[in-house]
């Protein structure tokens, strides 16, 4: 089993939906960890937490350390908006990373 | 500040054939990493370094090496390249850790990637 796991694996949605993506962590953590991914491009962070919740602009980061689980929202989705989101965490035992397998967004015009 | 920079970007090997990719970084980080990401996984670590003079192995090491001469430079060595090494490699790197640790941001490469025929 994975220690970091996301859903849905693969979302579509129509341009202006408000899309929630989900990752859930078996592990004790320092941090959580948002990254994106463009086809064939780098991968970028897009947000570190380790409570509360975090915006910047249109996309919204929450964590409840309780439930071990992270939500990642997007606002009024764009075509620009279609990657790869992948959810990470920062282990508290080191600077360890663990991965989720990512969800491939497609946002349709 | 540049970054992570990785090279090359793409790179066909014949087995049994050895390359280095290389990673540099100018943002004074002491982890760096080595990732490689297969289609429908998550990201799995190779190796790391917290500083230079020192790594160590991460989940699949094998087939691989890598040195830490400088803070900088963090280069992955295949010695003698497989078809299972056909990948997405990515390079990484994070801050020190602190007394007061609560997680740093990671910076990633653009990545190669490699296709071993």
């Amino acid at each position: 089993k994975n220690e970091v796991e996301q859903s849905p694996q693969n979302l579509t949605a129509q341009e202006g939906e408000f899309i929630t993506i989900n990752c859930s962590y078996s592990v004790g953590i320092s941090a959580l960890h948002w990254l994106q991914q463009h086809p064939g491009g780098g991968i970028v962070s897009l947000f570190m937490l380790s409570s509360g919740k975090k915006k910047h602009g249109r996309l919204i980061a929450t964590i409840n350390i309780q439930e071990k689980h992270s939500s990642l929202h997007i606002t009024a989705s764009h075509p620009r908006d279609s990657a790869v989101y992948i959810c990470a965490v920062t282990s508290n035992t080191g600077n360890q990373f663990y991965f989720g397998t990512g969800t491939s967004l497609t946002v349709i015009p | 500040n540049a970054g992570v920079t990785q090279t090359p970007k793409f790179r066909i090997l014949k087995i049994g054939q050895s390359m280095t990719l290389q990673c540099t970084q100018d943002m004074n980080h002491n982890y760096m990493y080595w990732y490689r990401q297969d289609p429908g996984m998550g990201l799995k670590l190779i190796y790391y370094s917290v500083g230079a003079g020192i790594t160590d192995k991460g989940e699949v090491p094998n087939g691989y090496n890598v040195s830490r001469s400088t803070t900088e430079d963090f280069p992955l060595r295949l010695e003698l390249a497989a078809p299972s090494q056909t990948s997405v490699y990515f390079c990484a790197s994070s801050q020190t850790r602190t007394m007061r640790y609560s997680g740093s941001p990671l910076h990633f490469g653009n990545g190669t990637r490699l296709t071993v025929t």
